[in-house]
C-alpha cells in the first residue's frame, strides 16, 4: 500500500519557470490538501479539495493553482516561480470517517 | 491564519516525561490534533481531541480543555527515537482545513 506519493522529491527552478508537483493517493480518500513548510513556521495550507471537481483556497494560495479531476490525484501548479516559494511542500489526504491525515514524503523546492 | 502557540523547544533525558502545551483561538474551534515529524520526514498523526479530557495511546496522551482553549501532548517514558518536532493543529470546522502551530522540537538526551 503506497499511501500518499509525491513527485519529484527534489526540484530546482529558475525564477519565472512553471512546474507541477504531483500528488497521488491510493486510499480512496475524499479530502486532499497541499501545505508548505518553512523553518519556524509550521505547515501552512495552500489549497485543499473535498472531492473530485471541488477545490478551495487555503491560507497562502497566491502563486499556486490546483485541480482535482480524479479522487486519486491532486497536482499543485506553480505558475511563475519566485524565490519566496522556496520551501518544502507536503501533500496530505484524509478519509471523511477519520481525523487522521496521511502525508506524502514531501517535495523540496528551491527557486533561484 | 488562526494563531496557535506552543513552545519552540524542549529538552529532556531518556525515561522522563514531557508535556507540550498548545493554546488556540476559540472562535469556531472544532478539534485539536497532534502530529510528529522526524527531521526531513513526513508528519505523522498522533492523536485527535474534540471533547474535553484525556486520550491515551501507549506512551503518548493528549488532553483538551475547550473552556481554557488549551491542550497538551504528554510524552511518557521518553526514548531517543522520540526526538522530533511535534505540532498541534486545530480544525475550525468539520472539514479538512487544519491550522498548524510552529512546532516544538523535543530533544531526548541519554
Amino acid at each position: 500500500n503506497a499511501g500518499v506519493t509525491q513527485t519529484p522529491k527534489f526540484q530546482v527552478l529558475k525564477t519565472g519557470q512553471s512546474m507541477t508537483l504531483q500528488c497521488a493517493q491510493d486510499m480512496n480518500h475524499e479530502y486532499m490538501s497541499w501545505y508548505r513548510q518553512d523553518p519556524g513556521m509550521g505547515l501552512r495550507l495552500i489549497h485543499y479539495s473535498v472531492g473530485a471537481g471541488i477545490t478551495d483556497q487555503g491560507e497562502v494560495p497566491n502563486g499556486y493553482n490546483v485541480s482535482r479531476s480524479t479522487t486519486e490525484d491532486f497536482p499543485l501548479r506553480l505558475l511563475s516561480a519566485a524565490p519566496s516559494q522556496t520551501s518544502v511542500y507536503f501533500c496530505a489526504s484524509r478519509s471523511d470517517s477519520t481525523y487522521e491525515a496521511f502525508f506524502g514524503q514531501g517535495t523540496r523546492l528551491t527557486v533561484v | 491564519g488562526q494563531s496557535l502557540e506552543q513552545p519552540s523547544e524542549v529538552t529532556a533525558v531518556e525515561g522522563a516525561i514531557v508535556q507540550i502545551n498548545c493554546t488556540y483561538q476559540t472562535s469556531g474551534f472544532y478539534g485539536l490534533s497532534w502530529y510528529q515529524q522526524h527531521d526531513g520526514g513526513a508528519p505523522t498523526f498522533l492523536s485527535y481531541n474534540a471533547l474535553d479530557g484525556l486520550e491515551e495511546t501507549g506512551r503518548f496522551s493528549s488532553f483538551l480543555s475547550r473552556s481554557d482553549s488549551y491542550g497538551y501532548l504528554l510524552l511518557q517514558e521518553l526514548q531517543m527515537k522520540d526526538s522530533a518536532s511535534y505540532f498541534c493543529a486545530v480544525s475550525y470546522s468539520n472539514d479538512y482545513k487544519l491550522s498548524f502551530g510552529a512546532g516544538t522540537t523535543v530533544t531526548v538526551r541519554a
